[in-house]
């Protein structure tokens, strides 16, 4: 199974500051996709942003961005003018379609934010 | 965007009992499903890969006729937990594949059960 670490169990941010959730990951594949999901206390698994390995370019959302390094397998999640609604746990995921298209979950980053 | 339903939402049952949890996307065909168990706190662990007309692929560890796994059409796949016991008590997370290049999937509100 592919490994996928968050370093980071929480994480805080005053409202409208910018904060930086990391992601490492382990994979001997060429062909996968990265993405980072929000998940409330709802539990509903809202995807905020997708990455595909191919793509040099890093992928952008609004106000969600990513830092995504390849050579380094580092996928950290930027969010800007953060907003009360986004508190929740964030988890970073890998899937590749080589190895059947399941996701694998990192840890999770919870995420306040101070109003 | 894509739906996808679970039922129930929460369930409680007796230790010994077998509860079944149903998955449907509802606005597509879905050859691939998984299943997943989250624990509190704690993240996603995939526990099986449920195809379409065939049997599902458990993880590893996974105990097969415990978590009974049928995806027998295109929108609905159940998953089965047999004899439950208070430690099978967790959040189960189904997704759903959508054909066509790009793999999209798509996550269904999840089933709470608590075994007691």
């Amino acid at each position: 199974a592919q490994t996928v670490t968050q370093s980071q169990p929480e994480m805080s941010v005053q409202e409208a500051e910018t904060v930086t959730l990391s992601c490492t990951y382990d994979t001997s594949e060429s062909d996968y996709y990265l993405f980072w999901y929000k998940q409330p206390p709802s539990r509903q698994m809202i995807l905020v942003i997708r990455q595909e390995a191919y793509k040099q370019q890093n992928a952008t959302e609004n106000r969600f961005s990513v830092n995504f390094q390849k050579a380094a397998k580092s996928f950290s999640l930027k969010i800007s003018d953060s907003q009360l609604g986004d508190a929740a746990m964030y988890f970073c995921a890998y899937r590749s379609p080589i190895t059947g298209n399941q996701f694998y979950f990192g840890t999770g980053t919870s995420l306040t934010v101070i109003p | 965007g894509a739906v996808v339903s679970q039922h129930p939402s929460w369930v409680i049952c007796k230790s010994g009992t077998s509860v079944k949890i149903e998955c449907r996307s509802l606005d597509f065909q879905a050859t691939t499903m998984f299943w997943y168990r989250q624990f509190p706190k704690q993240s996603l662990m995939l526990m099986a890969t449920s195809n379409e007309g065939s049997k599902a692929t458990y993880e590893q560890g996974v105990e097969k006729d415990k978590f009974l796994i049928n995806h027998a059409s295109l929108t609905l796949s159940t998953l089965t937990v047999t004899s439950a016991h208070p430690e099978d008590s967790s959040f189960y997370i189904c997704s759903a594949q959508r054909p066509g290049g790009g793999y999209e999937q798509y996550f269904g509100p999840g089933t709470r059960l608590t075994v007691t």
